[in-house]
Formats: structure tokens, C-alpha cells, sequence
């Protein structure tokens, strides 16, 4: 079976701290990745896609390591409206892209 | 604006009846998908369509049954076959190209008694 491994947390930060989630996944022939917010009793929102280079989007880093099928997160001067459950996604081609979530990493930003 | 629609937002059934769950885009996107998440856990693919008047089942297909007659349209029906049905489901769309990212619905939340 093809998974996708999140550390369920909840991780709890002081506002301002620097958090990192990673996310395993086992298929190396997975081909997109991506993180998504839920928010408590809402609908997944994409926060961004991960690319081989790494890509950056304000105060969020996500980072692609093929080699050890690895995607990680990094978010940078935390703010409480960041509290929130974050997913991995990952997608793979059988002749079709079919997405296999995460079961998400808890975060609470404290004041 | 473009977007995934879900309607109700909340539904109350009793055991034992049929219930369709509705999900509309205008995203014009070829691909959909409805998932079930219980409190606390992860997203489960029920089933998914690549396109119109064809699908597939996800991982928790039993149960449940789904049509693709339009592009646009991808209902679901729970059956009375399902043992726990009382879930939020979340309905999705994507493109087919470029990096097949997911949009959702908001959800419908039902409760089954």
C-alpha cells in the first residue's frame, strides 16, 4: 500500500518560534506534492505546492528530498492565526494522479 | 467566481435511508473526488472520476455509490449499506495536467441516527 506519514503532533509554539513538519511517503515514483491548512471543522485549503528546488511563500519553506521520499514544511515567525492542522499530499502517476493525503500534523500557537 | 459547491452544509438522516450528497464545480476541471474524514483522522477517497460518465472506486468505495453525467456535477449517495455513515464528506476537483492540485467544497457534514 502506497502511505503518506505525518507526526500527528499537536506541536505547541510560542508565537514568533520557527516549527517544521516533515512527511514520509513510500512510492518513489510519487510525482507532486503539495501542503494543504484544514482549519478545525473546514474544508483543506492548498497552502502551497513543493517543488524539487524548494519554493518559499513569505514566512512559509517547503523542501522535496526524492532521495529519502521525504517533503517538509518550515514556517518562520509563527503567529497564532497559523494554528491549524497542515497536510501532506502526494500524488503518483499509475496512469493516473491519484492523491494520497496525510493524516496531518497539529500545530497551536500559543500567545 | 469560480468554485467547488456543497449542498446542504449539514444533513440529518435516519438509519436505514438512502441520502445524496451534492457537489457542483465550475472550475472545468476534468477530475473529482469525494472523501470521508471522522474526527481526528486523515482524508479517505471514496471514489474519484477522471471524466465524464466514468469512475472509480477509492479506498472506502462500500457502501456508497456515485454518477458522472456531467462535467460539472458528481454526486453521492450513502446508502443504507454503510455501517458508520455519520462523517464529514468532502467533495474535490482538479485538472488533469500541469500539477493536478485539488480544490475542495466545504463540506457536507451528516449525521445519521
Amino acid at each position: 500500500r502506497k502511505e503518506v506519514e505525518q507526526d500527528p503532533g499537536p506541536f505547541n509554539v510560542p508565537e514568533g518560534a520557527t516549527v517544521a513538519f516533515n512527511c514520509t511517503y513510500s512510492n518513489s515514483a510519487s510525482q507532486s506534492f503539495f501542503w494543504y491548512r484544514q482549519d478545525c471543522r473546514k474544508e483543506p485549503k492548498l497552502l502551497m505546492s513543493v517543488y524539487s528546488s524548494g519554493n518559499e511563500d513569505g514566512r512559509f519553506t517547503a523542501q522535496l528530498n526524492r532521495a529519502s521520499q521525504y517533503i517538509s514544511l518550515l514556517i518562520r515567525d509563527s503567529k497564532l492565526s497559523d494554528s491549524a492542522t497542515y497536510l501532506c499530499v502526494v500524488n503518483w502517476s499509475g496512469g493516473s494522479y491519484i492523491p494520497t493525503f496525510g493524516r496531518g500534523t497539529s500545530l497551536i500557537v500559543h500567545p | 467566481d469560480g468554485g467547488i459547491t456543497q449542498s446542504p452544509k449539514y444533513l440529518f438522516r435516519k438509519e436505514g435511508q438512502n441520502v445524496t450528497l451534492s457537489c457542483e464545480q465550475n472550475l472545468n476541471h476534468d477530475a473529482m473526488y469525494w472523501y470521508r474524514q471522522d474526527p481526528g483522522q486523515g482524508l479517505r477517497l471514496i471514489y474519484y472520476s477522471q471524466i465524464v460518465n466514468d469512475f472509480q472506486k477509492g479506498d472506502i468505495a462500500e457502501g456508497y455509490s456515485v454518477s458522472r453525467e456531467k462535467k460539472e456535477s458528481f454526486p453521492l449517495t450513502v446508502t443504507s449499506a454503510q455501517k458508520n455513515p455519520t462523517a464529514f464528506y468532502l467533495c474535490a476537483s482538479s485538472t488533469q495536467t500541469d500539477n493536478y492540485e485539488q480544490y475542495f467544497g466545504p463540506g457536507t457534514r451528516l449525521t445519521v441516527t
